[in-house]
């Protein structure tokens, strides 16, 4: 079974600092993978997907992902946050075989004006 | 374009009562379906999915149960709440691809 692990519960960031959240799977293979984001009374929305290919994937507003697929771990990097990034972040692998996404823990992230 | 619509958007239910939670998706057919719990600080939990009509795999042992009665609607639902039921109950659907979308959600409290 596919398992899915984000690093940090809570972060905690002032405006204009850089942001790297890490997520990490456990299935081997080729693997497409998703940055899903909800922000403060909304819809969880995709903030960005990777299908095989450039490492680094640009998503919206100033989101990067990285993609490092001999540590099963990609990266959600944005270098100067605003307040309105305020939100939870959720990392996401499909699992094996089948048409179900597991996801990891999630990530609160707040930023300071 | 596709939606998807959730109702609820919140309830509120003593324990030992029933529930039925409704999602439909509009502008798509025959996609997959899923039930999602999302817990303060615990992520999102698949609780059900259903690759079509009448066709429903469940992922946790609970006392929630999923059916699909329409190829466009699934419902989530309960004979006896537990005041573990409380959470936020998320449903998403698949099209061809790996990418889920997601509906407003239903926020439950069990009293």
């Amino acid at each position: 079974a596919q398992s899915v692990s984000q690093h940090n519960h809570h972060v905690i960031l002032s405006e204009a600092a850089s942001l790297e959240l890490g997520c990490n799977y456990s299935y081997g293979g080729t693997v497409n993978l998703f940055w899903y984001v909800q922000y403060p009374g909304q819809h969880l929305q995709l903030l960005l997907k990777y299908f095989s290919g450039d490492p680094l994937v640009k998503g919206i507003m100033g989101f990067v992902d990285e993609f490092i697929n001999s540590k099963f771990s990609f990266n959600l990097r944005k270098p100067s946050v605003q307040w309105s990034d305020t939100a939870e972040y959720f990392c996401a692998v499909p699992a094996p075989g089948g048409n179900m996404l597991t996801f990891g823990g999630g990530t609160r992230l707040m930023v300071k004006p | 374009s596709q939606t998807i619509h959730q109702w609820p958007a919140t309830l509120v239910q003593p324990v030992g009562s029933p529930l039925s939670l409704e999602c439909t998706v509009e502008g798509t057919s025959n996609p997959n379906l899923y039930w999602y719990r999302q817990a303060a600080g615990r992520g999102l939990q698949l609780l059900f999915y259903s690759v079509g009509i009448g066709q429903i795999s469940s992922e946790v042992p609970q006392n929630l149960s999923a059916s699909r009665p329409q190829d466009r609607q699934f419902i989530l639902s309960s004979k006896k709440l537990l005041l573990s039921d409380s959470g936020f109950y998320l449903c998403a659907w698949t099209g061809a691809g790996d990418e889920q979308f997601f509906g407003p959600g239903t926020r439950l409290t069990v009293l």
